[in-house]
């Protein structure tokens, strides 16, 4: 069983298009974040939500926005893509306090390209 | 600026050999993890030390946290290509900061 699922594992679009990725986790997790790898595998966050609170990177165009429908859910939505969007986007979830002082499970990833 | 500096970047060894790389911080953190990144896939958690001091152990590889909670050591004996991967460490301080990573390729 997968613990933290993410689609689609790739995606390519041209610029300006509006996409959603979607993440599911069946861990139980009460927190779920977004990252996104750059070029150079440095993983950066963007958000850490549970059913409480959002806490949004301020470097992260607001462009990106995350959506929840429910605990096991984080969707990631961008609209107008721009060229240095292109990235790896990671999903990911922690159960406790202390935003993931346990550590994160981690989805495969989505490879999107914006041309 | 990066909290969290890897070294080496790159390492590139034979099977059988020894290797250790580092994870250095001027932040302290409250808990550290490292986690192995291999190709087309997501960060896969190896271990979370909370002590300063703290030695984990995981068969071949071994886990250090420093006195201070600043940094970090990992250590693998008598390595094998399977180890082959990005080593990522990351700090918690009620955020999680990644660092960009140790590419270890072992050589058959």
């Amino acid at each position: 069983d997968t613990a933290v699922s993410q689609t689609p594992k790739y995606l390519v679009t041209q610029m300006g298009n509006d996409k959603s990725i979607k993440c599911e986790q069946n861990l139980g997790h009460d927190t779920m974040y977004w990252y996104k790898q750059d070029s150079k595998k440095f993983l950066k966050i963007m958000f850490s939500y549970n059913n409480k609170e959002l806490i949004i990177n301020e470097t992260v165009p607001n462009r990106f926005s995350p959506k929840s429908p429910d605990k096991a859910h984080l969707n990631l939505h961008i609209n107008s893509l721009e060229l240095g969007d292109s990235a790896v986007y990671f999903c990911a979830s922690s159960q406790g306090g202390g935003r993931g002082r346990l550590g994160y499970t981690f989805g495969s990833g989505t490879r999107l390209t914006v041309v | 600026t990066q909290l969290l500096e890897q070294s080496p970047q790159f390492l590139s060894i034979q099977e059988g050999e020894n290797l250790t790389v580092y994870c250095n911080s001027s932040s302290v953190f409250s808990s550290l993890q490292w986690y192995r990144q291999e190709p087309g896939e997501g960060p896969v958690l190896l271990v979370t030390v909370v002590t300063g001091g703290e030695v984990k152990k995981l068969k071949r590889l071994t886990f250090q946290f420093g006195d201070a909670r600043k940094d970090s050591s990992l250590h693998i004996t008598a390595a094998q290509p399977g180890d082959t991967g990005l080593y990522l460490c990351a700090g918690n301080n009620n955020d999680m900061r990644f660092g960009a990573g140790t590419r270890l390729t072992v050589k058959p």
